[in-house]
């Protein structure tokens, strides 16, 4: 059974850094496609970031720069290091990923939360 | 950046009720579109994915269709579980985008 387990979630002050971690079980995390997924409080689904298979790298304007997204696969587990936090990076952080048959994002985790605010 | 829309943002209607949300893309993405449901306080779920193709375990009262630049998610005998938010994403280029959501809620 594939399961996704986000952590790394808090309180930080704007300006500064954190990273996010998403344990995975059930498959392998280098063989899928790993995707990083936000919903501010109230507000709607954003695309963040996706780690294809072959290590390519893909952002949202929004955190360009700031957000880099790698896994480690002795760990089988994805991470989102976040820096330059700004308030509007608030939100709760979903892991997800593909399937077979789809690249359209059929695991989620549960999420974690990242509240932004001095 | 592709842009997704949605409409209406907001739809009251009862169990038992045909109703149908559409997605617009602004620039034509194939039919490499999926259809997601949200319960408040819960990851989204997959429903449908390259625009019409049912996710394993979705009941058969939901479909979609559409290419190109329009797509419809209609539900078939509306039941009390269905009343949650739905967004549609593109994934035919990065950045990969979500449609701003559909609330359905009881009338």
């Amino acid at each position: 059974e594939v399961q996704l387990v986000e952590s790394g979630g808090g309180l930080i002050q704007p300006g500064g850094s954190l990273r996010l971690a998403c344990a995975a079980s059930g498959f392998t995390v280098s063989s899928n496609y790993m995707t990083w997924v936000r919903q501010a409080p109230g507000k709607g689904l954003e695309w963040v970031s996706v780690l294809h298979t072959g290590d390519r790298t893909y952002y949202a304007d929004s955190v360009t720069g700031r957000f880099t997204i790698s896994r480690d696969d002795s760990m089988n587990t994805l991470y989102l290091q976040m820096n330059s936090l700004r308030a509007e990076d608030t939100a709760v952080y979903y892991c997800a990923t593909d399937g077979p048959g789809t690249s359209s994002l059929r695991y989620w985790g549960q999420g974690t939360l990242v509240t932004v605010s001095s | 950046d592709i842009q997704m829309t949605q409409s209406p943002s907001t739809l009251s209607a009862s169990v038992g009720d045909r109703v149908t949300i559409t997605c617009r893309a602004s620039q034509s993405i194939s039919r490499w579109l999926a259809w997601y449901q949200q319960k408040p306080g819960k990851a989204p779920n997959l429903l449908i994915y390259k625009a019409s193709t049912l996710e394993s375990g979705v009941p058969s009262r939901f479909s979609g269709s559409g290419s190109g630049t329009e797509f419809t998610l209609t539900f078939n005998s509306l039941q009390p579980e269905d009343f949650a938010t739905y967004y549609c994403q593109q994934y035919y280029t990065y950045p990969y985008t979500f449609g701003p959501g559909t609330r359905l809620e009881i009338k």
